[in-house]
This record gives C-alpha cells, structure tokens and sequence, in this order.
C-alpha cells in the first residue's frame, strides 16, 4: 500500500522559535496533501491543503502567516510553525493522495507529536 | 450543525458482540465515503471505502444511503483487537476533494 512518512516524530521545542515538519509520499506521487492537527481526544481538523507548485489553501481560522508550507515537489510537503507558543502543542499529521488511486482515498503520516515549553 | 456526525459513543461491548456504528453528513454533494481506523496516539487508517451498494469486507460491513446521507459500520464477531476509534469521513467533489471528519466513535472490546 502506499506509504507516507513524516519527520520528525516529535519534537519539543522552546516557546518563540521555529519547528519545520516534513511530509513523504514514498511509493506514489502526490499532488495534493492535507495538514491536520489533532488535539487529544478531538478528531481531525484539516488546517490548510498543500497544491505541488502552487500556493496552500488555508482552512478559516487558520493563520497562513504562522503555518508556513510548501509543497515544492510531487513527493514533499513542509509546514513551519513559526514562532511557536504552547497552545500550538499538537498531533499533526499529513495525508497524500495517490495520483493513480481512486475514490479520493488519503494515506497518512504517522503523525508529528509538538510539544512548545 | 456539524457537516459529519457520528454516534458520541462510546460503545463498550464483549468479544464476539455486533455493534453497529452510524455516521450522518450535511453536504449532499459529497462523493466519496470512508471509515477509517484511529488507535490511541496513531495515525488513522483506512478500513474501507463505503459505495451505494454496500461492501464487505470479512467482519466488517459498510452501507451508504445518498438518500438519507447516512452511513454506517457494522462490525460482526468483534475481537479485543477491534479496540479503537472509527472515524467516518467523507469528501466533496469540490475542492480538490477536501475531506471532513467526524469527531469519531470509541470501541472498547471487554474480554
């Protein structure tokens, strides 16, 4: 099955810097990526949508300006929190979407665990 | 109203019981239907995919109604392993086919 990774898998950072988070479709090509952020016990909230080339489409309430991303190839997505404070402390995770696949079937990452001190 | 729901749960039920899951949408022009699995601090996973005309697949049974916008998971002969949380999703036609999902139904199989 197709197989996306994210880097890193956690990651704890101080209050006011910068944490970039990278997302890997492995055996596919992937046009379109989403970023979700999962509080605990809360479901899935879609953040922005990533377009290979072009620029995100941000989710209302979403600040493009704090969640930077860039989706430069076929096979990679990043999203950079910027200037990171403790509400942002999350499970984010990306999805791809199989350019060959049917259905709008969306594979995920395992996920990035941030936690901002 | 939320666009997806899904039964608050959770269930908690013994193994080798059925249960059955329900899940209602808003948007009638969504096309595509999905349950996925989520266990505890992991990435959801694709159970199946849910089409008009049913799909099974070994214990497990998805049904869509267009009609109704509803969809639904049946679980039969539930194993200690079915432990986890179902998420319905569903995902327009419309821009670039963004998914929504629901805030997800919680199974605990009790020896």
């Amino acid at each position: 099955g197709a197989v996306v990774s994210q880097h890193p898998s956690w990651v704890i950072c101080k209050s006011g810097t910068s944490v970039k988070i990278e997302c890997r479709s492995l055996d596919f090509q992937a046009t379109t990526m989403f970023w979700y952020r999962q509080f605990p016990k809360q479901s899935l909230m879609l953040m922005a949508t990533s377009n290979e080339g072009s620029k995100a489409t941000y989710e209302q309430g979403v600040e493009k300006d704090k969640f930077l991303i860039n989706h430069a190839s076929l096979t990679l997505s990043t999203l950079t929190v910027t200037s990171a404070h403790p509400e942002d402390s999350s499970f984010y995770i990306c999805s791809a979407r199989d350019l060959g696949g049917s259905q709008y079937e969306q594979y995920f990452g395992p996920g990035t665990r941030l936690t901002v001190t | 109203r939320k666009e997806v729901e899904q039964d608050p749960g959770p269930f908690n039920v013994p193994e080798g019981a059925t249960v059955a899951f329900n899940c209602t949408y808003s948007n009638s022009a969504s096309q595509s239907f999905f349950w996925y699995r989520q266990d505890c601090r992991k990435e959801p996973k694709l159970l199946m995919s849910v089409y008009s005309s049913g799909n099974e697949d070994g214990r497990f049974t998805a049904q869509l109604n267009r009609a109704s916008q509803y969809i639904s998971l049946l679980i039969r002969d539930s194993k200690l392993s079915d432990s986890a949380t179902y998420l319905c999703v569903v995902t327009s036609g419309t821009n670039a086919g963004k998914s929504t999902f629901g805030d997800g139904t919680t199974l605990t199989v009790k020896p």
